[in-house]
Order: structure tokens, then sequence, then C-alpha cells
């Protein structure tokens, strides 16, 4: 398969406690994106990367929020000190010079 | 603000009708706009990506449409069928080609047999 993977595909979680997710994108894409979804609402912006600098970052991305790409690969996101505002999908993108975004099945994370 | 709005919310139609999914936004200083479906639980499928310079763009049933200059797009599906069921959200892209997307809320689309 050589579309975007995400791990773990689901994550409960009890308030406090840190979580990591981890997306791997298609091989060749440069670009790399997080957003996260609620039900009933598009997904939203939470950062990009290009190769392993982090370009942008949404004000929705608090200091319990950070994220990484340490070799311009793979990338993970890891939210500190849980709350339950965090339950959320968790999606990761990846895309080619065209700019076009093709996600992965998203990780789901349920807070206690 | 760039906002995105997708109307109707939701859509339930008999098999093998044609139909029409409407997004608009309000600053026309887009890049480009990209049609996704998404079925519950899952990740985004990417349907159509149409560039600012575009009209239209097409793909077997579906055929995306792009007004810049009134801040519109469509998404025509032909002859609907119960598997096209899904979420269809519409996203346009701000900040040139390496902004980020801006997403409408979806419309709920449901082909019945």
């Amino acid at each position: 398969d050589t579309g975007v993977s995400q791990d773990p595909r689901h994550k409960i979680t009890k308030r406090g406690q840190n979580v990591t997710f981890r997306c791997d994108p298609i091989s060749e894409h440069n670009r790399l994106y997080w957003y996260r979804q609620t039900l009933g609402q598009g997904p939203e912006f939470l950062t990009y990367f290009q190769n392993e600098a982090q370009l942008e970052k949404s004000r929705l991305l608090s200091d319990r929020f950070s994220a990484e790409r340490p070799k311009g690969s793979f990338s993970t996101l890891e939210i500190q000190r849980t709350e339950q505002g965090d339950s959320a999908m968790y999606l990761c993108a990846s895309s080619p010079y065209t700019g076009e975004l093709f996600f992965g099945e998203g990780s789901r994370l349920t807070v206690l | 603000k760039q906002e995105v709005t997708q109307i109707p919310a939701a859509l339930s139609v008999p098999e093998g009708e044609n139909l029409v999914l409407n997004c608009s936004f309000t600053d026309s200083a887009i890049y480009n706009l990209q049609w996704f479906r998404q079925d519950p639980g899952k990740g985004l499928t990417s349907l159509l990506l149409i560039q600012s310079s575009q009209r239209e763009q097409t793909s077997g049933r579906l055929n995306a449409s792009l007004d810049k200059s009134s801040g519109r797009s469509t998404l025509y599906i032909a002859a609907s069928q119960p598997g096209d069921s899904a979420t269809y959200l519409c996203a346009v892209r701000i900040g040139g080609s390496q902004g980020n997307l801006i997403f409408g809320k979806g419309t709920k689309l449901s082909v019945k047999p």
C-alpha cells in the first residue's frame, strides 16, 4: 500500500495522559499536514511541514501539542496532558508539488 | 478571513438521479479548490482538484466547476448510485502553493436504491 499511513487508528486514554500519533506520508511527497476533525465539522488545519521544516502552525496548536518530522519522512503529533476537548479525529495528509492533498485514514482519539 | 460554506448540509436522492452539490467561498484569492469524499469514520479521499486558472475538471461520473469571481464551485454527480453515499467536502487552498486548506462542513449524501 503506497498511501498515507497513520497509527494507531484508535486511541482511548484517560485525561492527563500523553498520546502520540504517527504518520507515514506517500514516499515522494515532501509536504505533510496535520488536521483535526470533530463530529459534523470539516477538518481544521493544525500544522504543516515541508521536508523536516515546520513552516506553519495554527493557533489551535496549543503548547500541549507538538509535531515533528525529524528526517523529512514520517511525522509524529504528540498531545501532552490530554483534555476531553482533545477528543477528535487527527488526520494526516501529504502533498506533491501539484498541491493535491492525499489523506490517511486518521487516528481517532477518545479522552475519558 | 476565508470561509467555506456547503449547501445543502444533507441530501437524499433516489438511485439514478443526477445531482449537484454546492460550495461557496468568501475570498476569491484562492490557489486551488479540491473536492473530497469521506465515508463514516474514515479519512478523506481526493476526488477532483481544480487549479485557480481552470474552470472545470472531470473524472468518470464526476464533474467539478469553479467560478472564482463569484466564489462558487459545484460538484455534479451523474447517474447516482447507492455506493456514492458519503459526505462530500470542498476545500480551498489559500496562501499560495504551500498554503493550507480551508474546509467546508460537507454535504452528507444518501442515495437510496
